[in-house]
């Protein structure tokens, strides 16, 4: 399975932009970047996914570097809500989700 | 509305004893999966389902068993042979095919768990 690495834990302040940093240095050619975040005590629902080109829906936005060794999941402004472990996922079509221990990210006040 | 419900939310058993997690979807998905999620980790894939009456192990299938006997129902038990069960069981599925129903066919779409305390 392709890995990704993500910092173990991030803090942003309220209405502030949060970049999280996913590495994926040995991303195939049909390798998807997907997102996803899990609020406390629930199950991971999906934020974003892509390809090549950046990104954007109602919840996110993904930038994903020329060389796609990197990307970057972006929420513009930060709410206490936002408070969750998000997880960046290489997924190749056909196989299944790897779920790492991803980023946990602390909205302060 | 459309989802996937997981029941009991919490459950308790003594060592020794198997226990059932039940898992019900009605989104029409043909692929339903089961994650094991321990404090402070990652999900990890216990079994996996692509279509009805056929199963398949994920990474940490030892001491769990599964059946498929319809769609909507993917239900988990928890044999006596895992030696470390406590843990927050996470039930997904997924659509297989594009076109069915709206839903995007990368998503996975995760129920609100069932977290299991065995003593």
């Amino acid at each position: 399975d392709a890995k990704t690495t993500q910092p173990n834990s991030m803090e942003s302040n309220e209405e502030e932009p949060v970049h999280l940093p996913c590495n994926h240095s040995t991303i195939s050619g049909t390798d998807y970047i997907h997102w996803y975040r899990q609020l406390p005590s629930q199950g991971p629902e999906y934020v974003i996914h892509g390809l090549t080109s950046n990104v954007n829906n109602r919840m996110a936005s993904l930038a994903i570097a020329e060389d796609r060794k990197s990307s970057t999941l972006i929420l513009h402004r930060a709410t206490l809500r936002d408070a969750a472990v998000y997880y960046c996922i290489l997924l190749t079509y056909g196989q299944n989700f790897v779920f790492g221990p991803g980023t946990r990210l602390s909205v302060l006040p | 509305d459309g989802g996937i419900t997981q029941s009991p939310k919490y459950l308790f058993r003594k060592e020794g004893q198997n226990v059932t997690l039940s898992c019900e979807q009605n989104l029409n998905h043909d692929a339903m999966y089961w994650y094991r999620q321990d404090p402070g980790q990652g999900l990890r894939l216990i079994y996996y389902s692509q279509i009805v009456n056929d199963f398949q192990k994920g990474d940490i299938a030892e001491g769990y068993s599964v059946s498929r006997e319809k769609k909507e129902s993917f239900p988990l038990t928890v044999t006596s042979a895992q030696k470390n069960p406590t843990a927050f069981y996470l039930c997904a599925s997924r659509v297989k095919e594009a076109g069915t129903s709206g839903y995007n066919l990368d998503e996975q779409y995760f129920g609100p768990g069932t977290r299991l305390t065995v003593t």
